[in-house]
């Protein structure tokens, strides 16, 4: 594997199921992102985890639990969802040389398309 | 925070023909990358380039920091360079990607 990839690539689920989204980087980087696109919407910033400590939350919902055991890997944990949840979720990495990780190249994976029913 | 305008947002091309897209922001940069979405949703990288001007094969980018813009040029266009353009920048200071609405693309045989 190379790169950043993620799993599933494609997700359906009730509003009262719980799933995980999964990520990997392959690249040696040391920090992972989460984006969220719906349609006819900017990429908007969900997570940032820069050596394994999280350092940015979006203000994001509580039913959405990010999860980074370690620098390779990167889960969103999903519970209680709702329709307008539905979107296309984004893993990204890069390598933080500043404390901060976010000027440097970000590469992404092919995304999880979730659907919320 | 940052804004990021990008300009068309849409495209429509003829096979084989040249454009240009733009990409604007309110305050200085630190990074600019430019990415191309495909149909099924993958960003991929097409330039890292938060000043100056870098080639790969028919598409270039020139990004004039001190003016707040960024160009990709895409030379004989192809189908399969159809889908949507995506500028994003990181403001001085650690702050995020802050991504653009894009310019969607369709080239035409």
């Amino acid at each position: 594997e190379t790169g950043v990839t993620q799993t599933p690539r494609h997700l359906v689920m009730g509003m009262t199921n719980k799933k995980s989204l999964k990520c990997e980087q392959h690249l040696g980087h040391n920090a992972m992102y989460w984006y969220k696109q719906s349609a006819k919407k900017p990429l908007e910033l969900m997570f940032v985890y820069s050596l394994e400590e999280r350092v940015e939350n979006n203000s994001v919902p509580s039913r959405f639990s990010p999860e980074c055991p370690n620098s390779s890997h990167l889960f969103l944990h999903l519970h209680t969802l709702q329709p307008e949840d539905s979107a296309l979720y984004l893993c990204a990495s890069s390598q933080d040389t500043s404390g901060g990780g976010m000027y440097n190249e970000q590469f992404f994976g092919p995304g999880t398309r979730l659907t919320v029913l | 925070g940052i804004q990021v305008e990008q300009s068309p947002p849409d495209l429509i091309l003829q096979e084989g023909a040249n454009s240009t897209l733009r990409c604007n922001f309110s305050d200085s940069v630190n990074n600019l990358q430019w990415f191309h979405q495909n149909p099924w949703g993958q960003l991929i990288n097409l330039f890292y380039i938060p000043s100056g001007t870098k080639q790969n094969g028919r598409l270039s980018a020139t990004t004039v920091a001190t003016e707040r813009y960024s160009l990709l040029y895409i030379s004989s266009s192809q189908t399969t360079d159809s889908g949507v353009y995506f500028c994003a920048v990181v403001n001085s200071g650690n702050t995020p990607l802050v991504f653009g609405k894009g310019t969607r693309l369709s080239v035409i045989a």
